[in-house]
């Protein structure tokens, strides 16, 4: 089983429509997760830190279920440039290694 | 733009030659990182510098070489490498290497090995 799992999609969106997806591990003594975006032959961008009472950046919403292991985000409002790859990353008890989902695709459409 | 500045950001290069990538960050982290990254998959972790010493090698093969000449800079040396090394390497940081501190990532040294 992956540590870092996510749904690869592609989710296909309409353009101001509102978007979710999880990404689950398994590391139950993980401590730190984050939400980054990649776009095609970028490098990966860092969106949110995902804190354990949840947190929201603008149009964005992160989530943490420590009791299930999952981390959430939702788009709200999608936006054509919202369209990228995105990606879950954990921290867990290895010092300074990151644990990264394979990314979940959304394409925003007009 | 990105605050982690990576050269070059394209590298083509034989079998039988030896190269350096350079990574470089002014945001006074202090740990910095080497990931290689193949098309539709994530980074994968091959380096961790820590206050300038190397703290994790990912089982990397030794013709990748990093080297970090102080807390701003770091180099991956390149020698004798396969086709299959061909993929885009990122440098990141970080402000240290403990559990709060997200990557900042440069934009990539897209290598092909020929």
């Amino acid at each position: 089983r992956k540590e870092v799992e996510q749904d690869p999609g592609p989710f296909n969106v309409p353009e101001g429509a509102t978007v979710a997806f999880n990404c689950t591990y398994s590391n139950s003594a993980s401590q730190s997760f984050f939400w980054y975006r990649q776009d095609c032959r970028k490098e990966p961008k860092l969106l949110m830190s995902v804190y354990s009472s949840g947190n929201e950046d603008g149009r964005f919403t992160a989530q943490l279920n420590r009791a299930s292991q999952y981390i959430s985000l939702l788009i709200r409002d999608s936006k054509l440039s919202d369209s990228a790859t995105y990606l879950c990353v954990v921290k867990g008890d290895s010092w300074g290694k990151l644990q990264f989902g394979a990314g979940t695709q959304v394409v925003v459409t007009p | 733009d990105t605050e982690v500045t990576q050269t070059p950001k394209h590298l083509v290069m034989g079998m039988t030659n030896k190269k350096s990538l350079k990574c470089e960050q002014h945001m006074g982290h202090r740990a910095m990182y080497w990931y290689k990254q193949k098309a539709k998959k994530p980074p994968e972790l091959m380096f961790v510098y820590s206050y300038e010493k190397l703290s994790i090698n990912e089982s990397v093969p030794s013709r990748f070489s990093p080297e970090c000449p102080n807390s701003s800079l770091l180099n991956l040396h390149l020698h004798a490498l396969q086709p299959e090394d061909s993929a885009l390497y990122l440098c990141a940081s970080s402000q240290d290497s403990s559990y709060n501190s997200p990557l900042h990532f440069g934009n990539g040294t897209r290598l092909t090995v020929t």
